[in-house]
């Protein structure tokens, strides 16, 4: 079984700064996806950012980064010149290489971003 | 523009009582799950189709819960009789057949007095 760690539940940040938050995971598959998950207190759950396990590079969407680090599980959401639409709590998820496939969710970090 | 939708929104009732809760999913995907969201054990999977068969449905109580596809544009979750600690969020998300996303409907409040 797959595990998501986010060891963050709450950060804060600067308007126009950047702020990381970090993820692990732990499972035996070798081929997988990784998403960054955004729900704002409208509760709508939206998808930030999606990772292919077998990629090196790192995905990138506008503002938002992340940091793959395969061997070490990890998977980091950099966020840059945050904005007010920011706040939001950001869950981490893991899916199996398999088309359509369940989501194992982290705990998620609530991210209040500073005026 | 395509989204997956939810009724109703919000929902109280009294434990005992039965409670449906609906989910259209995108036209053309043929995954749909179901997520409970509640503070205390997050984001869980209760059951998924694919191609309106059920493929794991071993996060849902088997007692009290249960989940159809009765055809393509329409998933149904049940519970009956309901009790308190079914309260939750309540997710649906529908998925294309070629690809890992998963498109979140809004969510069912649920609150069972």
């Amino acid at each position: 079984a797959q595990t998501v760690t986010q060891s963050q539940p709450e950060m804060s940040v600067q308007e126009a700064e950047t702020v990381t938050l970090s993820c692990t995971y732990d499972t035996s598959e070798n081929n997988y996806y990784l998403f960054w998950y955004k729900q704002p207190p409208s509760r709508q759950m939206i998808l930030v950012i999606r990772q292919e396990a077998y990629k090196q590079q790192n995905a990138t969407e506008n503002r938002f980064s992340v940091n793959f680090q395969k061997a070490a599980k990890s998977f980091s959401l950099k966020i840059s010149d945050s904005q007010l639409g920011d706040t939001a709590m950001y869950f981490c998820a893991f899916m199996k290489m398999s088309s359509g496939d369940k989501l194992t969710f982290g705990t998620g970090t609530r991210l209040a971003v500073r005026p | 523009d395509a989204r997956v939708t939810q009724t109703p929104r919000h929902k109280v009732t009294e434990m005992g009582q039965e409670v449906t809760m609906r989910c259209q999913p995108i036209l053309g995907h043929n995954t749909v799950f179901w997520y409970r969201q509640t503070m205390m054990q997050g984001l869980e999977l209760l059951a998924y189709f694919r191609n309106r068969a059920p493929l794991d449905d071993s996060g849902m109580p088997k007692d009290r819960f249960s989940a159809e596809m009765p055809d393509a544009t329409l998933a149904t979750l049940k519970i009956q009789p309901s009790e308190p600690r079914d309260s939750a969020v309540y997710f649906c998300a529908s998925g294309l057949p070629a690809g890992p996303e998963q498109f979140f409907g809004p969510g069912t409040r649920l609150t069972v007095l």
